[in-house]
């Protein structure tokens, strides 16, 4: 089976620096994305780790690390609108479904 | 270019009704998914299609719930005789490929179908 966890609800400032991470226990595995999600919205797809290490994209890095079962979404520079929902999935065996964690909640704060 | 679309966006019926939700993919992407979410969760997989293919049906909660995706593009998801448990936001998404291993296989998702049971 797969078991994704992420923390349910993160506070930050902006302007300042935020990690959200996500633990995966997976029967096989094939890929992990971040999701953004904002009320009442959508998914809408942030970043893609297949293989260990860092991807960058603007202020959004996302690491993996597979021998752990690990991966964070790293967010810089926040800003208000950045407050939404970020989503954890992970890609296991075969097919391309994917399993979602739960969800961490971010506030950005003035 | 137009994304995943999703009718109708809303939909309130009477318990024992059947409905039918709709999902049309990004144009030229082979797989489509639907997943069901719960307020405040992730999405949950229920079933997915290649071209017209259903290849795994094993998230559907019971035989009351049925996908089809006939011609390989659009796709209804069924939910005969309804019940209040059904209430959820139903979510399709759609990607270009299933097994690149790559980011084409990235799914994007529609605004989905909010259905209420009554």
């Amino acid at each position: 089976g797969q078991n994704i966890d992420q923390p349910t609800e993160m506070t930050a400032t902006e302007g300042a620096i935020v990690q959200i991470n996500c633990t995966y226990q997976t029967s096989g595995f094939n890929g992990l994305f971040w999701y953004q999600q904002h009320a009442g919205e959508a998914p809408t797809f942030l970043s893609y780790n297949v293989l260990d290490g860092l991807e960058e994209k603007g202020r959004f890095s996302s690491f993996l690390s597979r021998s752990k079962g690990y991966s964070y979404l790293l967010l810089k520079e926040l800003q208000m609108k950045d407050s939404a929902s970020y989503l954890c999935a992970v890609r296991g065996g075969a097919g391309n479904m994917l399993t979602f964690g739960g969800g961490t909640r971010l506030m950005v704060k003035p | 270019g137009a994304g995943v679309s999703q009718s109708p966006r809303y939909k309130v019926t009477k318990r024992g009704q059947d409905v039918a939700l709709r999902c049309d993919p990004i144009s030229g992407h082979v797989s489509l998914y639907w997943y069901r979410q719960a307020l405040g969760q992730g999405p949950e997989f229920l079933t997915y299609f290649n071209y017209e293919a259903q290849q795994d049906k094993s998230g559907l909660p019971n035989d009351r719930f049925s996908a089809e995706r006939p011609e390989g593009s659009i796709s209804t998801l069924t939910i005969q005789r309804t019940e209040q448990r059904d209430s959820a936001m139903y979510r399709c998404a759609s990607s270009l490929a299933w097994a690149s291993g790559g980011v084409t296989d990235t799914q994007y998702f529609g605004p989905g179908t909010r259905l209420t049971v009554l």
